[in-house]
């Protein structure tokens, strides 16, 4: 089982540019989110969506967009990137309660 | 707003002494807590999730426990092991969608053999 699968793994953008993060789960979850890691402040949520046609903000949304394309992909994606966005950003999946998350390996993304 | 704290940031043991991870929260209204390990350069493991009726959960070597009064919880890792050299994240679900998880800092525990 791939469990929940990120692309790409690494990304280096230039000030202004956009990118979609790509996030896919097969086990058949109802809920995926969208966190970033940066050193000094942990894991902070950006987007979820709790199930399929539905999302919502996290702690830091500003600068993103997400898509719950079907039960299965949730994409991020940063229309105009800023420094500020290099981080490495995790994409997670779970039921919707009392379920323990699965996350994927990580983007590492770098804006210039 | 909720804030969760770990200690200590980092942790230097010999193979096979018994060790205790320590989190605390702020706010008692918490869904559940989860545990983590993180590996460099991937991603988080689920290890333990203790629900805010349970007390304590365990899984081979680890034990869990949960005190919603106090605002704290320990991961207890028995006869540690070099293979269990990684970052220990807590986290709290505080309602809402239960993966808006606040996250601690973590601790970067290494065994050394």
């Amino acid at each position: 089982n791939a469990g929940v699968t990120q692309t790409p793994k690494f990304q280096v953008l230039k000030t202004g540019q956009s990118m979609t993060l790509q996030c896919a789960q097969d086990m058949n979850h109802n809920s995926m989110y969208w966190y970033r890691q940066d050193p000094g402040m942990g894991l902070r949520l950006i987007y979820y969506s709790a199930s399929e046609g539905t999302t919502d903000k996290g702690e830091v949304p500003n600068g993103y967009n997400v898509s719950r394309l079907n039960k299965r992909e949730f994409s991020l994606r940063l229309e105009s990137a800023a420094p500020s966005q290099t981080s490495v950003y995790f994409c997670a999946s779970s039921e919707p309660y009392n379920s323990p998350l699965h996350f994927g390996n990580g983007t590492r993304l770098t804006v210039t | 707003k909720q804030e969760v704290t770990q200690i200590p940031a980092a942790l230097s043991v010999p193979e096979g002494e018994n060790l205790v991870l320590n989190c605390s929260f702020t706010d008692s209204a918490i869904y559940n807590l989860q545990w983590f390990r993180q590996d460099p350069g991937k991603g988080l493991t689920s290890l333990l999730l203790i629900q805010s009726s349970q007390r304590e959960q365990t899984s081979g070597r680890l034990n869990a426990s949960l005190d919603k009064s106090s605002g704290r919880s320990t991961l207890y890792i028995a006869a540690s092991q070099p293979g269990d050299s990684a970052t220990y994240l807590c986290a709290v679900s505080g309602g809402g969608s239960q993966g808006n998880l606040i996250f601690g800092k973590g601790t970067k525990l290494s065994v050394k053999p």
